[in-house]
């Protein structure tokens, strides 16, 4: 059975620091990885999607990476801002067609 | 439509009741999926339809609950006679197939039903 772990739990930061959000997953048979945001009261916000074959993708100060043999992906935040602060949550597609999410990771930066 | 639409975004009902909660996928996404976010939990699945059939409804937390989905469009996840635990925001995703391998998933803003 797929479990996803994502660890810390909750994280603050002062403005402007580099941050690293840590997602791992038991099952390496996966279709894909995804990275998503949610604010409060909000739903899911896709934020990168990293396919089974690919090691990263990267948007603006976003950087996904997958390692999938090792089961772990992380999520790197550069030069973090007030408005990054939401919950991230990492969810793998399994071969069962099923999405297994994490806890997610609570961030708050601190302006 | 654009996104994933939700309806309702709120709903408070009173304990014993049913209710409805209503999905609209992205048009010509053929995979749609319920999930449910309790206080303070992660996302559970609960149904995940392709087309107008559900090859996976092993998350169903009881047989209170049921989905059904028309047309290989809109989706209804229905709670009868609803609990106090039946209380969480119900979100719904759509792909464009499945099981979302290239195009992963967009979520709609989900339905916070409170049961009272």
């Amino acid at each position: 059975k797929q479990e996803v772990t994502q660890i810390p739990a909750a994280l603050s930061v002062p403005e402007g620091e580099n941050l690293v959000l840590n997602c791992s997953f038991t099952d390496s048979a996966i279709y894909n990885l995804q990275w998503f945001r949610q604010d409060p009261g909000k739903g899911l916000t896709s934020l990168l999607l990293i396919q089974s074959s690919q090691r990263e993708q990267t948007s603006g100060r976003l950087n996904a990476s997958l390692d999938k043999s090792s089961g772990r992906s992380t999520l790197y935040i550069a030069a973090s801002q007030p408005g990054d602060s939401a919950t991230y949550l990492c969810a793998v597609t399994s071969r069962d067609d099923k999405i297994i999410f994490g806890k997610g990771t609570r961030l708050h930066i601190l302006p | 439509g654009a996104g994933v639409s939700q309806s309702p975004s709120n709903k408070v009902t009173e304990k014993g009741k049913d209710v409805e909660l209503r999905c609209d996928p992205i048009s010509g996404h053929t995979a749609l999926y319920w999930y449910r976010q309790s206080l303070g939990q992660g996302l559970e699945f609960l149904i995940y339809f392709q087309g107008n059939s559900a090859p996976d409804k092993s998350g169903l937390p009881s047989d209170r609950f049921s989905a059904e989905r028309t047309g290989g469009s809109v989706s209804t996840l229905t709670i009868q006679r609803t609990q106090q635990e039946d209380s969480a925001v119900y979100l719904c995703a759509s792909s464009l197939q499945p099981p979302g391998q290239r195009y992963g998933y967009t979520f709609g803003s989900g339905t916070r039903l409170t049961v009272v």
